[in-house]
């Protein structure tokens, strides 16, 4: 069971260039998410997907578009790199909480994007 | 969304307890309080998840007073290892909400 899977893992880019990070998870849940953490802060959410077809921003969205390709799938796209976005990127899903579940969120293990 | 209020960071010794607080004034009546830990170069993963009064796992207990205004992480006897950054989150685990991570808290554990 894979859970969540990112790639790529590394990346660096110039500046102004594009690229797409890909998620998937393979445990049928619901909602995902992508977030950014710089180094020696906390997570800020990017977007959102509460479910396939719907995505929504969180707190950091400028600078970035997503896409829910089907209820695996959710990419974030960079059109056009800055220095700012040099940062680890996470993408988690969850599924709804209920009798046997918390709702917790599983995370993938990064993605580490370098701007120059 | 309600927001939680942890300390930046905190020390400890191995084979002590250590006791994290978060504070949420404006937690919703149903909302859940969970709390996450992260390792260095890792996602966070879930640690504990609570409502009310005492909740135990076989890492941590979660302690949550009758107003709900407050919650505590317990870590019995930390070891080396349990140095992560420790997260609170308050809201409805129902599923495709706006799920807002703060700042954390820094746990280093000393020999």
């Amino acid at each position: 069971n894979a859970g969540v899977t990112q790639t790529p893992k590394f990346q660096v880019l110039k500046t102004g260039q594009s690229m797409t990070l890909q998620c998937a998870q393979d445990m049928n849940h619901n909602s995902m998410y992508w977030y950014r953490q710089d180094p020696g802060m906390g997570l800020r959410l990017i977007y959102y997907s509460a479910s396939e077809g719907t995505t929504d921003k969180g707190e950091v969205p400028n600078g970035y578009n997503v896409s829910r390709l089907n209820k695996r799938e959710f990419s974030l796209r960079l059109e056009s790199a800055a220095p700012s976005q040099t940062s680890v990127y996470f993408c988690a899903s969850r599924s709804l909480a209920g009798a046997s579940n918390t709702g917790e969120l599983f995370f993938g293990e990064g993605s580490r994007l370098t701007v120059l | 969304l309600a927001k939680t209020t942890q300390p930046i960071s905190m020390d400890s010794y191995e084979g002590q307890e250590v006791n994290i607080t978060c504070s949420h004034n404006n937690i919703a009546t149903n909302d859940y309080i969970t709390w996450y830990q992260q390792f260095p170069s890792q996602g966070p993963r879930f640690i504990i998840q609570g409502y009310k009064t005492k909740v135990t796992n076989e890492v941590a207990s979660l302690f949550i007073p009758a107003d709900r205004k407050s919650s505590t992480l317990s870590l019995p006897r930390v070891s080396l290892s349990d140095t992560a950054v420790y997260y609170c989150l308050v809201g409805a685990e129902t599923g495709g909400f706006k799920t807002i991570f703060g700042a954390g808290t820094r746990l280093f554990v000393k020999a």
